[in-house]
């Protein structure tokens, strides 16, 4: 079973607006990444948030995390055409050994 | 550095066919994983090894076997293949966590079993 569920399945935005992309997970965790995949390639580890921290930044990139609901969000702002890509959450161990991915959000980003 | 190279690229096997997916880093990384991706879905892990000589399996590990003889090579091998393994296939490193945490990704193998 998934421990990730973004939301939403898709998103559709014009460049140059705000991307917001929501995150739940079911059991407790030590850290939360989330991952773009260029449609025909691999993942690329955007940023990863701790069960400590309540919000990271990198770039026009925005991560909040909110344990008690269980959810993260990433913001892209300023989205460009470069951003349309599936972003995907995912939870547990960073070397990969127990990493659960969501289903991911299809962002497009209209020039 | 080329990073984590996987091949091939694209595959078609017919149903009871063997093969074996390469992967390789260059990186040094201790951590070593398989991923399959279906169709609208996230990755699952299929098998995952923490060093030379030592492996465990994931959440969908039935159908596959690896091996980790050395450090940078992570072969993952379908013994009888069946259409339920048609799927896009990811391999990752890791250095570890006192080197970063960022995760490395191949492009992917695409495989269809007929």
């Amino acid at each position: 079973s998934q421990q990730g569920e973004e939301d939403p399945q898709a998103l559709s935005i014009q460049e140059g607006e705000n991307a917001t992309m929501n995150c739940s997970y079911k059991t407790s965790i030590n850290n939360l990444q989330w991952y773009r995949q260029n449609s025909g390639r691999g993942l690329v580890h955007l940023i990863l948030i701790r069960s400590n921290e309540r919000e990271k930044h990198s770039g026009r990139l925005r991560v909040t995390l909110d344990t008690s609901k269980k959810s993260s969000s990433l913001l892209i702002t300023a989205s460009r055409a470069a951003d349309t890509a599936s972003y995907f959450c995912a939870t547990g161990r960073p070397s990969g050994s127990r990493l659960t991915f969501g289903e991911g959000t299809q962002l497009t980003v209209n020039p | 550095n080329a990073g984590v190279t996987q091949t091939p690229k694209f595959q078609v096997l017919k149903t009871g066919q063997s093969m074996t997916l390469q992967c390789a880093q260059d990186m040094n990384h201790e951590y070593m994983s398989w991923y399959r991706q279906d169709p609208g879905m996230g990755l699952r892990l299929i098998h995952y090894s923490v060093g030379a000589g030592i492996t465990d399996q994931g959440e969908v590990p039935n159908g596959y076997n690896v091996s980790r003889s050395t450090t940078e090579d992570f072969p993952l091998r379908l013994l009888s293949a069946a259409p339920s393994q048609t799927s896009v296939y990811f391999c990752a490193s890791f250095p570890g966590h006192r080197s970063g945490n960022t995760i490395y990704f191949g492009e992917g193998s695409w495989l269809t079993v007929v």
